[in-house]
């Protein structure tokens, strides 16, 4: 079973900032967080992961709480593309041999 | 980043027939590869674990002699559904991991069994 939360849907207009929660709160110590995308009829896209600090990239930011029970996805500008399943994602750091267990995601419609 | 690729990206076939699904890794060398399997809005499930040069590991509810895996080199894994019958039509997604914490999903291939 997937060990994370989040709601299966939510909208943002195009232009304004996506937030995309997720809950984690068994999370171990030495487990990453992930998130994935997946645009219909696509394979699931890498978007960002972290430990325990804030990460950026080019695509999105990545907000952990402190007790690392929750995270935030955020993309800053959401265009019309960026209308996809989203997927957060536990994994243990240093268990490369191990596979990601996909829930059911949050579904975010970008509207015009 | 990595980049991993699927042949055939879509694939119709007629019942009892077998049906061969390449994955591979462009730029990198994949230590470990999966493969999932998507059913119309459902969400990813894993099928099976392969490890290069190793008999590859089934999710319970997988038949193995069914699903055939070939891990044969680092950068190349096959998925054959044997005597494929339409309720294994589906979209079958292969992942690869470098030895990295991050994993790379191909872009799918879609099997519709007539």
């Amino acid at each position: 079973d997937a060990k994370t939360t989040q709601p299966p849907s939510m909208d943002c207009a195009e232009g304004r900032a996506a937030n995309l929660p997720c809950n984690h709160s068994t999370i171990s110590g030495n487990e990453y967080v992930y998130w994935y995308r997946q645009i219909h009829s696509q394979g699931p896209q890498y978007i960002i992961h972290g430990l325990k600090n804030n990460e950026t990239n080019e695509m999105a930011s990545l907000i952990i709480t402190e007790d690392r029970k929750s995270s935030t996805l955020i993309l800053p500008h959401a265009t019309l593309r960026d209308t996809a399943v989203y997927y957060c994602i536990v994994r243990a750091v240093d268990n490369y041999g191990q596979n990601f267990v996909f829930g059911p995601g949050t579904r975010l419609s970008v509207l015009p | 980043g990595a980049v991993v690729s699927q042949h055939p990206s879509w694939v119709i076939c007629k019942s009892g027939t077998s049906v061969k699904i390449e994955c591979r890794s462009l730029d990198f060398q994949a230590t470990t590869m999966f493969w999932y399997r998507q059913f119309p809005k459902q969400s990813l499930m894993l099928m099976a674990t392969s490890n290069e040069g190793s008999k590859a590991t089934y999710e319970q509810g997988v038949e193995k002699d069914k699903f055939l895996i070939n891990h044969a080199s680092l950068t190349l894994s096959t998925l054959t559904v044997t005597s494929a019958h339409p309720e294994d039509s589906s979209f079958y997604i292969c992942s690869a991991s470098r030895g990295s914490e991050t994993q790379y999903f191909g872009p799918g291939t879609r099997l519709l069994v007539l």
